[in-house]
Order: structure tokens, then sequence, then C-alpha cells
């Protein structure tokens, strides 16, 4: 089977630093995306890890540990606006997504 | 570039009918997959679809069919709907082998099933 799982909820303030973890187990691998969702929105891509080690866009970075199946969501100077769901999902066979439960975040002031 | 557009936005079907849901792809992408997602739940893989041909299927009966058209537009087609299929369904674009992992979705079409 294939599964990812990902904590269900994340608070943290303005300007701060939040970790989303991701553990996954799934039949193939061909690296590690993040999407975002904001309530009623599309998923919008973040960033993906074909590779171990970290990957760095703007304020979102995100990590890779192939060999422990383990990956994260690095958000920095947070805005409220990054109020919103957090998605890992595993590139499989055929180009397919397996989405992880996601993490929603709360953002305050 | 303008991006994934679904139509349409929301529907209510009685459980036992039958519905298409379509989706335009974003220009210069050849591969199309569809999603569901349930409330609360992260997005399921349906189907995909390159050069019209079903490449790839998730764990979804037969009763759920796709097609995929020569300007890479595609439909969702869920045959004898229960009430379970009630969700959010996304459709998503791509380039072969995309490398990324970028795959541009639209904003889904809300599928509510009476």
């Amino acid at each position: 089977g294939q599964s990812l799982e990902q904590p269900s909820e994340v608070t943290a303030v303005e300007g701060a630093i939040v970790q989303i973890n991701c553990t996954y187990q799934t039949s193939g691998f061909y690296g590690l995306s993040w999407y975002q969702q904001h309530d009623g929105g599309a998923p919008t891509f973040l960033s993906y890890n074909a590779l171990d080690g970290l990957e760095e866009t703007g304020r979102f970075s995100s990590f890779l540990s192939r060999s422990d199946s383990y990956g994260y969501l690095l958000l920095q100077e947070l805005q409220m606006k990054d109020s919103a769901s957090y998605f890992c999902a595993v590139k499989g066979g055929f180009q397919k997504l397996v989405f992880g439960t996601g993490t929603r975040l709360l953002v305050s002031p | 570039e303008t991006g994934v557009t679904q139509s349409p936005t929301h529907l209510i079907k009685t459980r036992g009918q039958q519905v298409t849901l379509r989706c335009s792809s974003q220009s210069g992408h050849n591969t199309v997959s569809w999603y569901q997602q349930a409330l609360g739940q992260g997005p399921q893989f349906i189907f995909q679809y390159y050069r019209e041909e079903e490449n790839g299927r998730g764990n979804f009966p037969p009763r759920f069919s796709g097609l995929q058209f020569p300007n890479y537009s595609s439909e969702l087609n869920v045959n004898a709907l229960e009430l379970d299929d009630s969700a959010l369904y996304l459709c998503a674009s791509s380039t072969t082998g995309t490398g990324s992992g970028g795959y541009t979705f639209g904003s889904g079409t809300r599928l509510t099933v009476v």
C-alpha cells in the first residue's frame, strides 16, 4: 500500500518559522512535492525534491531524506496569507501523485 | 498562459444519475490527470490521459471514465452516481516527463450527490 503521514494541524504566529513533516511509504518513488491549498481553491505547487537535501524557493524550503522516507516543508517569515492546507505528495509511476492527508496551518497575528 | 479551467464550478446530482465534468488544460501541456478530493482529505488519483489514451488509473471503479481530446481538453464521466461520489474533482495538467513534479491544478468542480 501507499501512505503519507502529516500532522493534521499546526498553529503559529506571524513572522515565525514552522516546519511541516511528512513520512511516506510508497511502492514507487520519483520525488516528493509540496502543494498549498486555500479553502475552496486549487492546490498550488510549492516545491519538489527528487534528490536528498534542501531546496529553497523564497520563504519556502523543502527537504528530503530518501533513506528515511521523510521530508519536510519549512515556511519562514510567516504571513497571515500562509494560512492554508499543505499537502506532501509522492510522484509515483505514470506521473501520478499520491497525496498525504494534509496539514492545516493557522497563522495568527 | 491561461492555466487550467474546469466547468462547472458546482453541480448537484441525484443518486443514479450520470455526470460529465470538463477541463481545459494549460497551454502546452499534453498530459491531464483527474483527482477526487473528499472533504478534509488529500486528492486521490483517478486516472491520467496522454495523447488521448488512458495511461494510468487509480483505485476507482469502471463507472469513472474519461476522454482527452486533440486540443488536450478533457472530460471526466461518472455513471450511476453514489452518495460517496460527493467531492471536489480536480483536473491537473502537465507536460510529459515533468521533472520538477509541478502540476497545474484547476480550481475544481464541487459535486454534490443527493
